[in-house]
Order: C-alpha cells, then structure tokens, then sequence
C-alpha cells in the first residue's frame, strides 16, 4: 500500500465553521491531489499540487482553498464550511517523473456538515 | 472535455460466471487509462494503467484491455470476494486530473 493517511478520518462540524483536512504521505512523490466523491458522482478534482508552494485548481475548487509547505503534507481548508461541502474527501499522490501516472489514494476523511 | 462512462452501473454475477465491466471514454491525448477497485468505506485500489490501444495487463482473475474509445475489465470466474465498486478513470494531454466515471458495483454471489 502506498504510504498515504488522512487525519481526521471522520469529522462532525458546522455551517460556518473552519475546517482543515490533511494528507501525510512518506513516499517522496512530488505530486499530490484533493479529489471528493459523491453519490452519482465520480471523483472530482478540488485542487492538486505539484511541489512544495506549487498549487493548482482542480474542477471542483469554489469554496476550497490548500497549502503545501513540506513535500510530505497537503492540507485542504473549507475556510466556510457548507452542506454542500459534506463529501467523502481522498488524498491522493503520484509521481509522473518516471512517465508512471498512476495516482495511489489514501483512505478518505468522511465529512459531514450540519 | 474529457468524459468517462462505465457500465453496466451494477452486475450480479454467480460464483464462477464470468464476465465484463466497459468504460467508455472521450479524451484530448490519452495519457493513461486507469483501473481501481474500491471497497465500501475504503479509498480506491489501484488496479492497472493502460496507455496505448491493444495493450493488456492481467492480474489474478482480472484481465484489462483497451481500444481507442474504450476499455474492458474481464473478470474470471469470480469469487465473492470480487465484490467491489471498479472505477475507471482517464488521463489526458495537459493536465494532471483524472476524469472519473460514476463505477460499476459487482457483487458476486456465492
């Protein structure tokens, strides 16, 4: 399994209220991505890295914001949490140095917004 | 834009009944079709990456291949710990974002 974890893995929150997700991984590749999964929806990208202070948006950023300043942590920041922000939210990394493209997930934080 | 489209949306099959899942795909310059298997309450499982048409990768009893509009996951006499959600999702020239399609829930029956 790819070295990924997510923290936290469940969380309960509030209209309004702030909220940081983080995603740790211990494989040393360059790039990492914030996607969300929804029901009758496939994954979608929220905002993606490709190095340290290297950000970009993704399809789905409205709402969103991220932050990089080690290789190993990718934080994703709900600055105004809505309900419509209640998602299943993975992390995941890839390292197309090598021309391998393949993105490894973590196990995903499940947040509900009440 | 890219698009992805798997189907069937869900496949009962009997233990042994082997069959196949199809992603259907438009993309601007493929870069990578890829395969995962996810488990309820679990992120995907990488499967396979697939890169030029004709190419295959098989593992265990599962087997992937490609054309230049779609891909085909063939499952061999499955056993029900097949039973999965198997995304399919696509690269293309440009960006780094995967384009997912919405999953095909196998469940085998015993």
């Amino acid at each position: 399994d790819a070295g990924i974890t997510q923290s936290p893995r469940h969380k309960v929150t509030e209209t309004g209220t702030p909220v940081t997700l983080r995603c740790h991984q211990t494989e040393n590749h360059r790039y990492m991505y914030w996607y969300r999964q929804d029901p009758g929806h496939g994954l979608r990208l929220i905002h993606y890295s490709y190095g340290v202070k290297d950000t970009d948006k993704g399809e789905v950023s409205d709402g969103y914001s991220v932050s990089r300043s080690k290789t190993e942590d990718f934080l994703l920041t709900l600055e105004s949490a809505t309900s419509s922000q209640t998602s299943v939210y993975f992390c995941a990394i890839s390292d197309p140095s090598g021309g391998q493209e393949t993105q490894y997930f973590g196990p995903g934080t499940r947040l509900l917004v009440l | 834009e890219d698009q992805v489209t798997q189907s069937p949306e869900a496949l009962r099959l009997q233990e042994g009944e082997s069959s196949s899942l199809n992603c259907s795909y438009t993309v601007s310059g493929l870069r990578g079709l890829f395969w995962y298997r996810q488990d309820p309450g679990k992120g995907p499982e990488f499967l396979f990456t697939l890169y030029s048409a004709g190419e295959e990768k098989e593992k265990e009893r599962l087997k992937a291949t490609l054309t230049k509009k779609e891909s085909f996951l063939h499952i061999t006499a499955p056993k029900p710990e097949d039973s999965a959600t198997y995304l399919c999702a696509v690269r293309g020239a440009g960006s780094y974002q995967l384009t997912f399609g919405k999953g095909t829930k196998l469940s085998v029956i015993p």
